[in-house]
């Protein structure tokens, strides 16, 4: 799986929207953009993904840049319950076997 | 309510014991994963099963085994020639291994040996 940037951390207000930034400019044509994220002590949970057009699911949107070589995961309004470790990974459309976690960014939300 | 479960939720162990942690999935399921997470990491994967009774390593797959009889059971267990088997284990499944299909992960082991 190629490799993705993430800032290490960010902070929100809640009920403010969150706009977490993920950088892959080495994608490939064929790599699957996927979000997961992680909240203390839990499993990973998928939150959605897309491969060239903007994706909304009842979680979250996601935004793909004209040129695939970043994306950006939007929170509309932010709750206490989004703190949580995000995570920005690509997949090969014959990815195989695993998913590869990078750092992840770290979303804080104030009250 | 369709999902993966894991059991036991915390586990201890003594050095030189072997212990099997439970994943069973109700979620029909072809591809089941173990990975193992250390505190502030990422994810790394153990061993992973495409589909009933075939199972391949991951990436650090020394010091573990699997077993899938079942299509939807994948049990690990931790031998003790794993040198260092604290950590958070989390099995996951997901119905294809494509990059469109995302994974279900289970709620976690946490092993801690004594």
């Amino acid at each position: 799986d190629a490799k993705t940037t993430q800032p290490n951390s960010m902070e929100s207000n809640e009920e403010e929207p969150v706009h977490l930034p993920c950088n892959h400019s080495t994608i490939s044509g064929t790599d699957y953009i996927h979000w997961y994220r992680q909240l203390p002590s839990q499993g990973p949970e998928y939150v959605i993904h897309g491969l060239t057009s903007n994706v909304n699911n009842r979680m979250a949107s996601l935004a793909i840049a004209e040129d695939r070589k970043s994306s950006t995961l939007i929170l509309h309004r932010a709750t206490l319950r989004d703190a949580a470790v995000y995570y920005c990974i690509l997949r090969a459309w014959n990815a195989g076997n695993m998913l590869t976690f990078g750092g992840g960014t770290r979303l804080m939300v104030k009250p | 309510d369709g999902g993966i479960t894991q059991s036991p939720k915390y586990l201890f162990r003594k050095e030189g014991q072997n212990v099997t942690l439970s994943c069973e999935q109700n979620l029909n399921h072809d591809a089941m994963y173990w990975y193992r997470q250390d505190p502030g990491q990422g994810l790394r994967l153990i061993y992973y099963s495409q589909i009933v009774n075939d199972f391949q390593k991951g990436d650090i797959a020394e010091g573990y085994s699997v077993s899938r009889e079942k299509k939807e059971s994948f049990p690990l267990t931790v031998t003790s020639a794993q040198k260092n088997p604290t950590a958070f284990y989390l099995c996951a499944s997901s119905s294809g291994t494509g990059g469109n299909n995302e994974q279900f992960f289970g709620p976690g082991t946490r092993l801690t040996v004594l």
